[in-house]
């Protein structure tokens, strides 16, 4: 079945240091990547997303891109924030015919701590 | 503010209870999803309805019962629930055909079951 495999965390990080949060995935098909972050209180929001191989999604300075030859997902910031700090979650929907199987598989997610 | 809307954000209920939990999308989404969020436990997908119709269920306990009377609105009916089950609900919707077939959430439904 598909699966997807983030990156144990937590990770601490001071303010401004690059960030990589690994991301790799099992799937059927050809399915789209996404990342997900949860703020303390709230529900997960989209941050970025690729449709297909070799697209890059970004959004407020994160980037990741899909590589289908290592079925990779890795997000990446160059200089975090604070305001950072949140839980990073990457998922997957298989595609097919372009027709989705109406399932989302989420990691296990990564606890993100930056510190000014 | 994502345009799936959950209420209520906390609910308290004993184990003799029953409460239900809503979820409302105006995205003009035609799959809805709940899923279960536990400490230190990854997300769960518990069901799945698209087109109004279930399509997974994910060896969910029947003490939770889902109902999806429309494309718009799903809910959740607990009765019986033991405090394990205390958790983050979240509610999904998504289209599930296209490129732009990302799930939107709502912020969710604080369960405490005491």
């Amino acid at each position: 079945g598909d699966s997807v495999t983030q990156m144990e965390g937590p990770v601490t990080l001071s303010e401004e240091a690059f960030l990589t949060i690994n991301c790799t995935y099992t799937a059927t098909g050809y399915p789209s990547l996404f990342w997900y972050v949860q703020y303390p209180g709230e529900g997960l929001q989209l941050l970025l997303k690729a449709t297909k191989a070799d697209d890059k999604g970004s959004n407020k300075g994160f980037e990741a891109t899909y590589r289908k030859e290592t079925t990779s997902f890795h997000l990446e910031k160059g200089s975090v924030q604070v305001s950072d700090s949140a839980v990073y979650f990457c998922a997957l929907r298989a595609m097919a015919g372009g027709t989705s199987y109406g399932k989302l598989t989420f990691g296990q997610g990564t606890i993100l701590t930056v510190h000014p | 503010e994502t345009g799936v809307t959950q209420t209520p954000r906390h609910l308290v209920m004993g184990m003799t209870n029953k409460k239900s939990l809503k979820c409302e999308q105006h995205l003009g989404h035609n799959a809805m999803y709940w899923y279960k969020q536990s400490a230190k436990k990854p997300l769960e997908l518990m069901f799945v309805y698209n087109f109004k119709e279930q399509t997974e269920n994910n060896s969910v306990p029947s003490r939770f019962s889902p109902e999806c009377p429309n494309s718009s609105h799903l809910f959740l009916h607990l009765h019986t629930l033991q405090p394990e089950d205390s958790a983050l609900y979240l509610c999904a919707s998504s289209r599930v055909e296209g490129v732009n077939t990302e799930a939107f959430f709502g912020q969710g439904t604080r369960l405490t079951v005491v």
